[in-house]
């Protein structure tokens, strides 16, 4: 029973060509985040939301956008995808802002390749 | 930046106990550890977390120094599938999830 669901699992793109990621969740939680990861790397945060409000890390580069039009969906937009961006994109989701600290839960990830 | 230090790699035979140290000297008196695990090509996996007192749940143990400065992960009787990236995370009230490098175990048949 998957609650962090990451559509596709695979996605390839070509080089300059916009791509939409996308990640949904049945648990309800008001923080999302997007990660991305490379080969034999650990996983980079790029952005997160608490409830509506973005936060976006600094060293984001502005190739990559992000809308979250409820509380169960997220998209990760790359707006011109280069060689460089092809990794695995991680989506997470976490309980936020209650009186105990709490775990965050992770889908399986996307695998962008660029071509 | 990630707030921790750990080992790049580690081995452990099946059926042992694996423990897997973290420093995390500059913590502070709100902040959480927590331990994630990711094996290979899933996302990271939510392991167990603590304050300030030592841990215990189904899949692991946490020991935390009494200074909180470090650390030590348990995993009583390591299997082939605990073969994976363990990442220590120290989080404050913020809601960054900052992932270091990690360490490598590998279980040993």
């Amino acid at each position: 029973d998957a609650m962090v669901i990451q559509n596709p699992r695979y996605q390839v793109t070509q080089f300059g060509k916009p791509v939409t990621l996308s990640c949904s969740q049945t648990l309800n939680h008001n923080v999302m985040y997007w990660y991305q990861q490379k080969s034999s790397q650990a996983p980079k945060l790029l952005f997160h939301y608490y409830d509506k409000d973005f936060n976006n890390e600094a060293d984001t580069p502005d190739n990559f956008q992000s809308r979250r039009p409820n509380t169960s969906f997220c998209f990760l937009d790359i707006r011109s995808p280069g060689l460089g961006d092809a990794a695995m994109y991680l989506c997470a989701t976490r309980d936020g802002g209650g009186p105990h600290r709490v775990e965050a839960f992770f889908g399986q990830g996307t695998r962008l390749t660029v071509v | 930046d990630a707030k921790t230090t750990q080992p790049t790699s580690m081995d452990c035979a099946e059926g042992r106990a694996a423990n897997l140290p973290c420093n995390h000297s500059t913590i502070s008196g709100n902040e959480y550890v927590y331990w994630y695990r990711q094996i290979h090509s899933q996302g990271p996996q939510y392991i167990i977390h603590g304050l300030k007192n030592n841990e215990t749940n189904e899949m692991a143990s946490l020991i935390i120094t009494e200074d909180r400065k470090s650390s030590t992960l348990i995993l009583p009787h390591a299997t082939l599938r605990d073969t994976a990236v363990y990442y220590c995370i120290v989080q404050n009230r913020d809601d960054k999830i900052i992932f270091g490098k990690g360490t490598r175990l590998h279980i040993l048949p």
